[in-house]
Formats: structure tokens, C-alpha cells, sequence
């Protein structure tokens, strides 16, 4: 079964850590991003990647950080200096100039 | 600067109404104009619009994109408690795709 997961559904992260959200595809697309969703808000560009071991800043890419290992898999980490991390985010994948579609998200909260 | 508007933000009607969401756009290398329905989770597609004029239909929904004035419209008719949800445009250009922040609609019995 095809598809984009992501883990964990939440996340708990306490002050001065850094915390990893996963985000695996298994439908064969080049093209992965992450984006942050704010209460009422729409989608902000946090990073994507075109293709393996290449990433770009969004909009927002501040605090954060990825990686492209693998063609599969796009971890997003969120750093320590990201002040204001609480929000749901949201793992996406498309072939190139493609429909794309998101996994089902991680709720990150700070304690 | 790269940009998609969508109006109104939000929306409230009675079942079965029929209800238009708005996006425009301002995107360099533009290619293609997509919709999405958010619940209280990750968005799901809707449509894909590449080529202006050409209405794209399923089930309630239809959609349309004008390349010239550069926006499009989601038209949902006969309206139903279950269409209640965010509506997201996306506008793509090579590499990115840029949201709009969304038209919450909300569908009263």
C-alpha cells in the first residue's frame, strides 16, 4: 500500500531540545517538503528537496533543520533555537510538477 | 513576490446552498493550480488545473482556471454538513508549491 507516513502523531518537546519528526514515502516521488500549519493559518514552506542528498530553504526554514539520505525518507529536525516550535506539521511528497500529497502530520507541543 | 490570495476566509451557509471559494495568484513560472480539502487533518486533493477554461468536475465539486486574469474558482453545490472544512489553493511553479491561507467553510444543517 502506497503511501506517506509520518511519526509520531505527537510530539512533546521540552525546552533547549531538539526533537526529529520522521517522514517516509514509498510511492517512488523525488520531491519531499515539509510545512508548518498554524491554528487557522494556512501552509508555510519550512524545506524541500528535489532529489537525494539536496535540500532548499522555504520560507521559514529558521530553527530547523533536514536531511536527504535516502530517496525515502526526509526527517525534519527542530532545533533549540526555533522559540515558538508548537504547531502542526506536515510531510508532502510529488514527482516533479505533480500532484502532491501529504502524509498524515505530527502535532508537536512544548512543555 | 510570489503569492495566492484566497477569499472569503471564512464562510458560513445552510445545507444545501451553493458556495464559491476564490483564489488568485501571482506566481513566477506558473504550472498548475491545485485544491485541497483540510478536516481536522492533512489536507486531500481535490483537483489539478493546468489549462485555462477547462472545467474539471467530481461528484458536488467543480473547479475552473483563468490563466489570463490568473485565478480560479471551487464551486461546491447542494452543500452538506460533511463538505465543513478548510479549503486550501496551492499555486506550482518548478520547484514549489504556494499556499493560500485557506477559506473555512462551514455547512449548518
Amino acid at each position: 500500500d502506497g503511501g506517506i507516513t509520518q511519526s509520531p502523531k505527537y510530539l512533546f518537546r521540552k525546552e533547549g531540545q531538539n526533537v526529529t519528526l520522521s517522514c517516509e514515502q514509498n510511492l517512488n516521488h523525488d520531491a519531499m517538503y515539509w510545512y508548518r500549519q498554524d491554528p487557522g493559518q494556512g501552509l508555510r514552506l519550512i524545506y524541500y528537496s528535489q532529489i537525494v542528498n539536496d535540500f532548499q530553504k522555504g520560507d521559514i526554514a529558521e530553527g530547523y533543520s533536514v536531511s536527504r539520505e535516502k530517496k525515502e525518507s526526509f526527517p525534519l529536525t527542530v532545533t533549540s533555537a526555533q522559540k515558538n516550535p508548537t504547531a502542526f506539521y506536515l510531510c508532502a511528497s510529488s514527482i516533479r510538477g505533480e500532484t502532491q500529497y501529504f502524509g498524515p502530520g505530527t502535532r508537536l507541543l512544548v512543555l | 513576490e510570489d503569492k495566492v490570495v484566497q477569499s472569503p476566509l471564512s464562510l458560513v451557509v445552510h445545507e444545501g446552498d451553493t458556495v464559491t471559494l476564490n483564489c488568485s495568484y501571482e506566481v513566477t513560472n506558473f504550472r498548475s493550480l491545485l485544491w485541497y480539502k483540510q478536516e481536522k487533518k492533512a489536507p486531500t486533493f481535490l483537483f489539478m488545473l493546468t489549462s485555462s477554461g477547462i472545467e474539471k468536475k467530481s461528484g458536488r465539486l467543480s473547479s475552473i482556471l483563468d490563466k489570463k486574469e490568473l485565478f480560479s474558482i471551487l464551486n461546491i453545490t447542494a452543500t452538506q454538513t460533511g463538505d465543513s472544512a478548510i479549503y486550501l489553493c496551492a499555486a506550482l511553479n518548478f520547484n514549489k508549491f504556494y499556499f493560500g491561507s485557506g477559506t473555512k467553510l462551514n455547512v449548518k444543517p
